[in-house]
């Protein structure tokens, strides 16, 4: 099946340093990526939408200039977290979907725990 | 309101026993269900998508009450292996997002 894969899968960083976190399709094509957080016991929460080679489309909350994300490619989209600052400490995870493929069929890479101290 | 609203449990079952998962979602102009699986700091799964009919997949059945807005999974003849956290996930109506429920803890005991 789909693979979706992720890196690095843990971070630990100081507070004001930026983290990039990368997603990658690896045996398909991904016209959409999503980017999700998870709190502990919570729920995951869509962070943002992007579609190859066209802006993220950013959920209600969400600051855009904390958050980058940059969809070059059919396989690849990285999130950058901006002077990250201990609340920013999550799961985050990304899924990824081929073109026009059903809702069913979007994929979750293994997640990155990122801890900023 | 949530828009997606499980019981968090945790639902604690010996093996072999069966359990039901229930969930309700606020938007009523939604058109796709599904349930995932997700384990302890990992990804969550595809569990199945959920079908206004009703559907099964061996041991798990799935039902939606669109006019309650409502949605179940049954778990039958429970494995130690179904231990996991089980996400009710709705879209958003007229886009692709998912909206995940809390999840529902379930512990299987030998």
């Amino acid at each position: 099946g789909a693979v979706v894969s992720q890196h690095p899968s843990r971070v630990i960083c100081k507070s004001g340093t930026s983290v990039k976190i990368e997603c990658r399709s690896l045996d398909f094509q991904a016209t959409t990526m999503f980017w999700y957080r998870q709190f502990p016991k919570q729920s995951l929460m869509l962070m943002a939408t992007s579609n190859e080679g066209s802006k993220a489309t950013y959920e209600q909350g969400v600051e855009k200039d904390k958050f980058l994300i940059n969809h070059a490619s059919l396989t690849l989209s990285t999130l950058t977290v901006t002077s990250a600052h201990p609340e920013d400490s999550s799961f985050y995870i990304c899924s990824a979907r081929e073109g026009l493929a059903g809702l069913e069929t979007q994929y979750f890479g293994p997640g990155t725990r990122l801890l900023v101290l | 309101r949530k828009e997606v609203e499980q019981d968090p449990g945790p639902f604690n079952v010996p093996e072999g026993a069966t359990v039901a998962f229930n969930c309700t979602y606020s938007n009523s102009a939604s058109q796709s269900f599904f349930w995932y699986r997700q384990d302890c700091r990992k990804e969550p799964k595809l569990l199945m998508s959920v079908y206004s009919s009703g559907n099964e997949d061996g041991r798990f059945t799935a039902q939606l009450n669109r006019a309650s807005q409502y949605i179940s999974l049954l778990i039958r003849d429970s494995k130690l292996s179904d231990s996991a956290t089980y996400l009710c996930v709705v879209n958003d109506s007229g886009t692709d997002k998912l909206i995940f429920g809390t999840g529902t803890r379930l512990q299987v005991f030998p």
